[in-house]
């Protein structure tokens, strides 16, 4: 069964300075990875997804997210914070099979906080 | 504009009363899902529905119900079994049977227990 951590809970940086956001999946099978953007009282936004092309992901809003298969990491990072990017990010995994073996799982998210 | 629509957004109800949250999509989406958001656990899967006329459990699915009579819409009936129903839910889509692409989210419901 796949499972995800996120580490960190609260994630503080300043304004300008490079974002980090960590995520280690478990997978039996090759995974499809997934980060989500949830800004408060609002659904998930897609930032970017893996699929077993480029392991060098971009997405949306300047983030962009490495598979590293022998770390089972997928890491999001972002070269230069903006206040605008304050909000709870998730990772999720799935196993890219039909059924609910290939649900999404989610991580328990990461709350970025953006200082001025 | 195609998307996710939940309604209501804000909802209040006493205890011992069975509520139904909606959710209707446009996207033409064959799979729909149900999540439940509480502060520092993530996403838990409440229902999912891969078919018309066809939905399986997911992790939380006591206290809940669904239907499917129609590919847009996948309503959730949050019933007075469920001890603890404050908390947000989320609705979700997406296309095909391989579960490869993205889910596509609605805008939320938080239901209030007073």
């Amino acid at each position: 069964a796949q499972s995800v951590t996120q580490l960190g809970s609260h994630v503080s940086v300043s304004e300008g300075a490079l974002v980090l956001l960590r995520c280690n999946y478990s997978s039996s099978v090759p995974p499809y990875l997934f980060w989500y953007v949830q800004y408060p009282n609002q659904g998930l936004q897609l930032l970017l997804k893996y699929t077993s092309a480029a392991t060098l992901v971009k997405g949306i809003n300047g983030f962009e997210a490495e598979f590293k298969k022998s770390e089972t990491s997928f890491h999001l990072t972002k070269p230069s914070a903006h206040m605008s990017d304050a909000a709870e990010y998730f990772c999720a995994v799935s196993d890219g099979y039909g059924g609910s073996q290939g649900n999404l799982i989610f991580g328990k998210g990461t709350k970025l906080s953006v200082k001025p | 504009d195609g998307g996710i629509t939940q309604s209501p957004k804000y909802l209040f109800r006493k205890e011992g009363q069975n509520v139904t949250l909606s959710c209707e999509q446009n996207l033409n989406h064959d799979a729909m899902y149900w999540y439940r958001q509480d502060p520092g656990q993530g996403l838990r899967l409440i229902y999912y529905s891969q078919i018309v006329n066809d939905f399986q459990k997911g992790d939380i699915a006591e206290g809940y119900s669904v239907s499917r009579e129609k590919k847009e819409s996948f309503p959730l009936t949050v019933t007075s079994a469920q001890k603890n129903p404050t908390a947000f839910y989320l609705c979700a889509s997406r296309q095909g049977a391989l579960n490869t692409g993205e889910l596509f989210f609605g805008e939320g419901s938080r239901l209030t227990v007073l």
